[in-house]
């Protein structure tokens, strides 16, 4: 069965902490999401990659980076975190002319 | 105004009803039409994609696209409480392209 893993289900971070979110993927995907998920908001998009080395910034960059050093592997850097990023992160994959995305399970970061 | 428009809810439906769920949208040039559920703490699960204009079946799931009005509906017949879920539209203009999400309904079925 393909696969996108998120390495955590649950995070809790302290403010101004450095935070790592990592996403794999065992499909072979070329593009590569981070949304972030709010009541009332929706998905909105963080940050996308179309390849390896390549990141595009989405709706709301600010205060993340992305890594994406190996086509499989997604990563989400939250550089100094803040209690405003708490909440849902969702990692998606699609295949480019594929039939929509493919989702991790979420992790849930809580920052105190 | 957004770009795609879903009824937040909640839906709250007794088992075995039959269920619509439905968005709107206002770019002309979207022509991928997706349906995902997501339940409580999960990822959202594709559910069902559809091409253009018309219906398509899959089990007790219609999907169904008005290109002319700009609205697509999902249909859930005999609707289970393991239906109980957030469901979301999703469309592009593209295949594989970048998708445009709807808020999301969350629909509750009682038994």
């Amino acid at each position: 069965d393909v696969k996108v893993t998120q390495s955590s289900r649950y995070l809790v971070k302290r403010t101004g902490e450095k935070v790592f979110l990592e996403c794999v993927q065992d499909m072979d995907h070329e593009n590569m999401f981070w949304y972030r998920q709010d009541p009332g908001l929706g998905l909105r998009l963080i940050y996308f990659s179309y390849d390896v080395k390549m990141k595009e910034k989405g709706d709301i960059p600010e205060g993340y980076s992305v890594s994406r050093e190996k086509k499989e592997r997604f990563s989400l850097i939250l550089e100094s975190a803040s209690t405003n990023q708490t909440s849902m992160y969702l990692c998606a994959s699609s295949l480019t002319g594929g039939p929509g995305y493919t989702f991790g399970s979420g992790t849930r970061l809580t920052v105190v | 105004q957004k770009e795609v428009e879903q009824d937040p809810g909640p839906l709250s439906v007794p088992e075995g009803a039959i269920v619509s769920l439905n968005c709107t949208y206002s770019n002309s040039a979207f022509q991928y039409f997706m349906w995902y559920r997501q339940y409580s703490r999960k990822g959202p699960e594709l559910l069902m994609y559809t091409y253009s204009s018309g219906n398509k079946e899959d089990g007790r799931f219609t999907a169904q696209v008005d290109k002319s009005s700009k609205y697509i509906s999902l249909f859930i017949r005999d609707s289970q409480p393991s239906d109980s879920a957030t469901y979301l539209c999703a469309m592009s203009s593209n295949a594989g392209n970048m998708l445009t999400f709807g808020g999301g309904t969350r629909l509750m079925v009682k038994p």
